[in-house]
């Protein structure tokens, strides 16, 4: 009965590196979301899978990000040639589907560029 | 797009009532989130309208006018753990997998 997890809890790294980040939604969500929360700040959706496939991309904040999911289950954010305003807390969440509209969130990974 | 505004921030009594509210310009609109979310903690669900009117859950409403492009989250009976940051989205129509988040409300619970 696990929930959703995430990895790292924690990560920093220096400007210019690249960086992963994984999510395990919950077993049985074909949904999954991505999004960034800056310090006291709401949350910034970046992408949303639903099964494998990606229908909108436009929340990407530039093309150094990609996120990609396999099997629907584990995806992974990535991060090219990281800049200092990469820095927030990247949250996943799923769901049982996109018609669904309770999402269940992981602890997120609390991303330092340095 | 999505513009969500809600108050920064708003202190109650325990055991009082308190009224957090939203107001929302969309170019679409499939239904409104509440989260709550504990300092250094993810958020969790309270509620979600799509349709006008209150829904009642235990301590917790939400109300929802379309027509107003407004929302609110009621809280009654408040308790110290109820200290949190709460957070209004909307849920975008064309795009049933995208919602927008306002900032949140920051509510601080006093005794």
């Amino acid at each position: 009965g696990a929930g959703v997890s995430q990895s790292p809890s924690n990560k920093v790294t220096e400007k210019g590196k690249d960086v992963e980040l994984r999510c395990d939604p919950i077993s049985g969500h074909t949904a999954l979301y991505w999004y960034r929360q800056s310090l006291g700040q709401g949350l910034e959706f970046l992408i949303y899978f639903q099964g494998n496939s990606a229908p909108d991309k436009s929340g990407l904040p530039s093309d150094r990000f990609s996120a990609e999911r396999t099997g629907g289950s584990v995806s992974t954010l990535t991060i090219q040639r990281t800049q200092q305003e990469d820095s927030a807390v990247y949250l996943c969440a799923s769901s049982a589907g996109t018609k669904s509209y309770e999402q269940y969130f992981g602890p997120g990974t609390r991303l330092t560029v340095t | 797009g999505q513009n969500i505004d809600q108050p920064t921030e708003m202190t109650a009594t325990e055991g009082a009532i308190v009224q957090i509210n939203c107001t929302y310009q969309t170019s679409g609109f499939n239904g409104l989130f509440w989260y709550q979310q504990h300092a250094g903690e993810a958020p969790t669900f309270l509620s979600y309208n799509v349709l006008d009117g209150l829904e009642e859950k235990g301590r917790f409403s939400s109300f929802l006018s379309r027509s107003k492009g407004y929302s609110y989250l009621l809280l009654k009976e408040l308790q110290m753990k109820d200290s949190a940051s709460y957070l209004c989205a909307v849920r975008d129509k064309g795009n049933a997998g995208k919602s927008t988040f306002g900032d949140g409300t920051t509510l601080t619970v006093k005794p």
